[in-house]
């Protein structure tokens, strides 16, 4: 069975330090993906980075960057330069051939001005 | 930017009754899901819908649950006979392909008294 977890239900970061959110996964598939999405309060989700897992390079998209290690099985996110807007619930998802997402229970990250 | 719509945002019904929850998806995508997320529990996989029939569910989307694309912009999620353990918020999510990025409504609480 997928599993994905995520060990800090609750994070917190000053305004402009970076911080980092762990996920850890459970797979025997080789190819699959790996995303992580924000969900802001009362708002939908969004995606924030993927990352498949064929490329051994490290997703980045501007302030978000991921660190993959696949032999672990993990990924964790850091955001640089933290905003306020950047305060939200984060879900680490997987999946693998087929369509459906594995989601963590999520981390909720507090920026404190 | 297209959005994922669902209404209602909140739906309270009493015990056994049956439930609709409606999705407007991205008007270009093809792929259809839904998934879940019981207060305090992680998001979970319900059921994915592409062509007009089920292409993979779960195993909590038992005979109690229906999904029906009605006319072109409809997709919806029938409760049968609704229970306790159903109260939960519900997710839309649409994709222009079966592997790409999953766009997500802001969901529905549905409260089951």
């Amino acid at each position: 069975a997928q599993t994905v977890t995520q060990s800090q239900p609750e994070m917190s970061v000053q305004e402009a330090e970076t911080v980092t959110l762990s996920c850890t996964y459970d797979t025997s598939e080789s190819d699959y993906y790996l995303f992580w999405y924000k969900q802001p309060p009362s708002r939908q989700m969004i995606l924030v980075i993927r990352q498949e897992a064929y490329k051994q390079q490290n997703a980045t998209e501007n302030r978000f960057s991921v660190n993959f290690q696949k032999a672990a099985k993990s990924f964790s996110l850091k955001i640089s330069d933290s905003q306020l807007g950047d305060a939200a619930m984060y879900f680490c998802a997987y999946r693998r051939s087929g369509n459906q997402f594995y989601f963590g229970t999520g981390t909720s990250l507090t920026v404190i001005p | 930017e297209p959005e994922v719509t669902q209404t209602p945002s909140h739906q309270v019904t009493q015990m056994g009754q049956e439930v609709i929850l409606r999705c407007v998806p991205i008007s270009n995508h093809l792929y259809f899901y839904w998934y879940r997320q019981i207060l305090g529990q992680k998001v979970e996989f319900l059921v994915s819908f592409y062509n007009n029939e089920i292409s993979e569910k779960s195993e909590i989307f038992d005979d109690q649950f229906s999904v029906e694309r009605p006319d072109g912009s409809n997709f919806t999620l029938k409760i049968r006979s609704t229970k306790l353990e159903d109260s939960a918020m519900y997710f839309c999510a649409s994709s222009f392909q079966g592997r790409g990025e999953q766009f997500f409504g802001p969901g529905t609480r549905l409260t089951v008294l």
